[in-house]
């Protein structure tokens, strides 16, 4: 089981240009969620997707968008990208779907994004 | 407005002596607190939780204290060993729609270093 894997590793853009990162979630997951963890800071709550929808968003503005696909892997977006928006992106799985209580979520190792 | 709160940036401790790592949240509608471990270039790692309605929680040399009236956690590690330096995460879980949606808010986290 090769886990929650996420790509790029590292990735260095410029201000106003746009990016993907991906993220494929541990085998048996149906639930992903993304953070963003700036330097210094805990991990913040972007976003969580399931059955493809977003079900849950943090305080982060319109250009952080998503998209979750059928085999459950998932696609964060980041629009004209910004100085502030330097941090390590992280993924999160677990699995949901109504049971009824919290299971574990499962971190990948996460996207290192610079914007200079 | 932080909602999760580890007022300890850093800790040092002897090898086989105790670790007891804080935590105090704001939102009492928390269901379920958790600790997660991260190292650098790694994503973080679970390591143990307590549902809101418990005030304990142990497994093997990790035991968790929830003190409700007080908005207070804490992580005990007994005996400390050089491998668990790392940063530890504080991180509180909201739960919705039966479990299918959920959201984890982390404190900022505190490097622990044990030294042999």
């Amino acid at each position: 089981d090769a886990g929650v894997t996420q790509s790029p590793t590292h990735l260095i853009k410029t201000r106003g240009q746009q990016v993907t990162l991906r993220c494929s979630p541990k085998s048996g997951h149906d639930t992903v969620s993304w953070y963003q963890q700036a330097l210094g800071q805990g991990p913040q709550f972007i976003f969580q997707y399931y059955e493809e929808e977003e079900r849950q968003r943090g305080n982060f503005p319109d250009r952080f968008s998503g998209h979750q696909f059928p085999n459950y892997s998932s696609e964060l977006n980041v629009n004209a990208l910004l100085l502030g928006d330097s941090a390590l992106y992280l993924c999160a799985s677990s699995l949901a779907g109504g049971r009824g209580r919290y299971t574990e979520a499962f971190f990948g190792q996460g996207t290192r994004l610079t914007v200079v | 407005d932080q909602q999760v709160k580890q007022n300890s940036p850093s800790l040092s401790v002897q090898e086989g002596r105790i670790s007891i790592l804080n935590c105090d949240y704001t939102n009492s509608m928390f269901d379920y607190f958790l600790w997660y471990k991260k190292y650098p270039a790694e994503g973080p790692t679970f390591l143990i939780s307590i549902s809101s309605i418990k005030d304990k929680n142990e497994d093997g040399r990790f035991t968790v204290f929830l003190n409700k009236s007080a908005k207070h956690l804490s992580l005990h590690i007994v005996p400390s060993q050089p491998g668990d330096s790392a940063v530890y995460f504080c991180a509180a879980l909201s739960v919705w729609s039966g479990g299918s949606n959920y959201k984890l808010t982390f404190g900022k986290g505190t490097l622990l270093t044990v030294n042999p």
